[in-house]
């Protein structure tokens, strides 16, 4: 697609409950990140895939949390046991090639309320 | 390792005054420098890059020049708009295995009419 689109745009969740947000990359993007950001808070890094190889999961916070990239394309980040402390916008991002550097393409986030 | 520190904000200026924010790096070798702009209630979006010692990178009046003798990559615009109110995030890529992007805490900017 022409840009990272993100679903679904927001979310209110009891807690306790399971989540699942959607990343579309732009296509042909290999490399797919995820990030937190929490109110007022800058970019915290979750777990990022580069095509086939194994994910770098080492920002995910908790074993709740955990993400999936099928087909190297559409990317699913699940939480389980949804926490008031999971509220944050989660922002996914692809990386592609632009005048000598990889240069990360953002979506637009998906906002999640845990009440 | 790898990390980037900004000058903290919030930062609050007047329309048409000159602005500053200070981005500093720590990293081997070679990274690429961005500054990524992200408006009220919207994602990150790419403002400008740099991708070797002595570039500049620059976009809507915005410039910013990589230093590696000071290892600083700072944000400045010589007059600043009230459409320019956003976070600003300053990051460092990486081209290596693993996790390639070290972003700042962000630094946010309101102008004032």
């Amino acid at each position: 697609g022409a840009g990272v689109s993100q679903s679904p745009s927001n979310k209110v969740t009891e807690k306790g409950k399971d989540v699942e947000l959607r990343c579309d990359p732009i296509s042909g993007h290999t490399a797919l990140y995820w990030y937190r950001q929490s109110l007022g808070q800058g970019l915290e890094f979750l777990i990022y895939f580069q095509g086939n190889s194994a994910p770098d999961k080492s920002g995910l916070p908790s074993d709740r949390f955990s993400a999936e990239r099928t087909g190297g394309s559409v990317s699913t980040l699940t939480i389980q046991r949804t926490q008031q402390e999971d509220s944050a916008v989660y922002l996914c991002a692809s990386t592609g090639r632009w005048d000598g550097a990889n240069v990360l393409t953002f979506g637009a986030g998906s906002r999640l309320t845990v009440l | 390792g790898n990390s980037v520190t900004q000058m903290e904000g919030p930062v609050t200026l007047s329309e048409e005054a000159f602005l500053t924010i200070n981005c500093t790096y720590t990293a081997t070798g070679y990274p690429s420098l961005f500054w990524y702009v992200q408006y009220p209630g919207e994602g990150l979006q790419l403002l400008l890059k740099a991708t070797k010692a002595d570039d500049k990178g620059s976009n809507k009046g915005f410039e910013a020049t990589y230093r590696k003798e000071t290892t600083s990559f700072h944000l400045e615009k010589g007059s600043v708009q009230v459409s320019d109110s956003a976070v600003y995030f300053c990051a460092l890529g990486r081209s290596e295995t693993g996790n390639q992007f070290y972003f700042g805490t962000g630094t946010s900017l309101t102008v004032i009419p």
